[in-house]
């Protein structure tokens, strides 16, 4: 069964202060790792798809990183409005029976004090 | 360019009751597919539709069901409410072709069942 944990389940940071979310998965066989921003009561929001192990993106103080079991979302000085929850999701590639659905991790709660 | 749209916003209904609750695509997207996010549980992945057909479905019982329209917008009904079927309840759109795997998603409907 395809599995995605999320660590930490919450991350208190002062504005400036840089850290790094976790996102270890499990599955059959990846086809792309998403990360997603959530704010309170509203949908996800995309931010980026990774690939293949070693793939990076950057997005303003975003950078998300790859390997072959776990994934990586840096926040670079980080600014209070970017107090969210951050969602990783795996999808697997066709043939089985979790073939298009996103499986996602319960998420890591960010606050960034000023 | 229009996101994803979903209605209503917030829908109140009786234990015993049926809900429906629609969606429409990003324009020129063919993919449909609806999650569940009850509060601790995290997303949910439930039905998969690609131009008029359900393609997957999640761990979910039969009182769950939908459908496709030939514009490619899509209804969820739930049928029997129970109260643990209070949650929001997202849309996302794919293209569903060529190498873009990305969901987008909507702003949800809040269901809550009394």
């Amino acid at each position: 069964e395809d599995q995605v944990t999320q660590s930490p389940e919450a991350l208190r940071l002062q504005e400036g202060e840089s850290s790094s979310l976790n996102c270890s998965y499990t599955v059959s066989g990846l086809r792309g790792l998403f990360w997603y921003r959530q704010d309170p009561g509203k949908g996800p929001e995309f931010l980026f798809t990774l690939y293949s192990a070693g793939e990076e993106k950057e997005k303003e103080r975003l950078k998300a990183t790859l390997t072959k079991k776990e994934s990586f979302l840096h926040i670079t000085a980080p600014k209070p409005e970017d107090s969210a929850t951050y969602l990783c999701a795996v999808q697997v590639l066709p043939g089985g029976t979790s073939y298009g659905k996103l499986t996602f991790g319960q998420g890591t709660i960010l606050t960034v004090h000023p | 360019e229009a996101g994803v749209t979903q209605s209503p916003t917030h829908l109140i209904k009786t234990r015993g009751q049926q809900a429906t609750l629609r969606c429409s695509p990003i324009s020129g997207h063919t993919s449909v597919y609806w999650y569940q996010q009850a509060l601790g549980l995290g997303l949910q992945f439930l039905l998969w539709y690609d131009e008029g057909e359900e393609r997957n479905r999640g761990n979910f019982p039969p009182r769950f069901s939908g459908r496709q329209f030939p514009n490619y917008s899509s209804e969820l009904n739930v049928n029997a409410l129970e109260l643990e079927d209070s949650a929001l309840y997202l849309c996302a759109s794919s293209p569903g072709t060529g190498r873009v795997y990305e969901q987008y998603f909507g702003p949800g409907t809040r269901l809550t069942v009394t």
